[in-house]
């Protein structure tokens, strides 16, 4: 599976539009691109996944590149709930048995909403 | 309903004691997760089962054992831990194992080995 680099910690003002950026150069044809966050001392909580095209849901929209070597998330209006930890995931559509990593995450982006 | 059910809450277990984690999901999913979280890590894989079958082993130590009695109910049978294992375990289910499926964790268990 391919692996993601996101940075280490970003802030927002509270209201604004938060923009988590990924980058997954070598990711697949046959990979997804997963967002999940965690706020403190609970459990990862989906947010939204996409393939090619760009996807909203409730929460927020995903914006995937053409070339799908990044991805950005997009908070449109950011709440001091929203201060978490934000995982960016690739996972393949197929699995295998040798594929043991069916959701493997990587360090994260801290995210502060700031008052 | 997406609730993925984890108990107990919090546990505190002596490096001599049995104790199990327990986990339930009422989705009809097929697909069950354990991972472990170290303090200020990422969540890491422990096992997966898929149809009440173990899948994954991801190479963890055999004081931990799982077991998947039915499709809602997934343990992890603890013995002779030591206090590095002290930890947030998180138990997780999705409809199977397929792609686009996905992946409900539950709130976790707090652990600390004495």
């Amino acid at each position: 599976d391919a692996k993601t680099t996101q940075p280490t910690s970003m802030d927002c003002a509270e209201g604004r539009a938060a923009n988590l950026p990924c980058n997954h150069s070598t990711i697949s044809g046959n990979e997804y691109v997963y967002w999940y966050r965690q706020i403190h001392s609970q459990g990862p909580q989906y947010i939204i996944h996409g393939l090619k095209n760009n996807e909203t849901n409730e929460m927020a929209s995903l914006i995937i590149t053409e070339d799908r070597k990044s991805s950005t998330l997009i908070l449109p209006h950011a709440t001091l709930r929203d201060t978490a930890v934000y995982y960016c995931i690739v996972r393949s559509r197929t699995f295998s048995s040798g594929s043991a990593r069916q959701l493997t995450f990587g360090s994260g982006t801290q995210l502060t909403v700031l008052p | 309903d997406t609730e993925v059910t984890q108990t107990p809450k919090h546990l505190v277990m002596g490096m001599t004691n049995k104790k199990s984690l327990k986990c339930e999901q009422h989705m009809g999913h097929r697909a069950m997760y354990w991972y472990k979280q170290k303090a200020k890590k990422p969540p890491e894989l422990m096992f997966v089962y898929s149809y009440e079958k173990l899948s994954i082993n991801e190479s963890v130590p055999s004081r931990f054992s799982p077991e998947c009695p039915n499709s809602s109910l997934l343990n992890l049978h603890l013995h002779a831990l030591q206090p590095e294992d002290s930890a947030l375990y998180l138990c997780a289910s999705s409809q199977d194992l397929t792609s686009g499926n996905t992946i409900y964790f539950g709130e976790g268990s707090w652990l600390t080995v004495v």
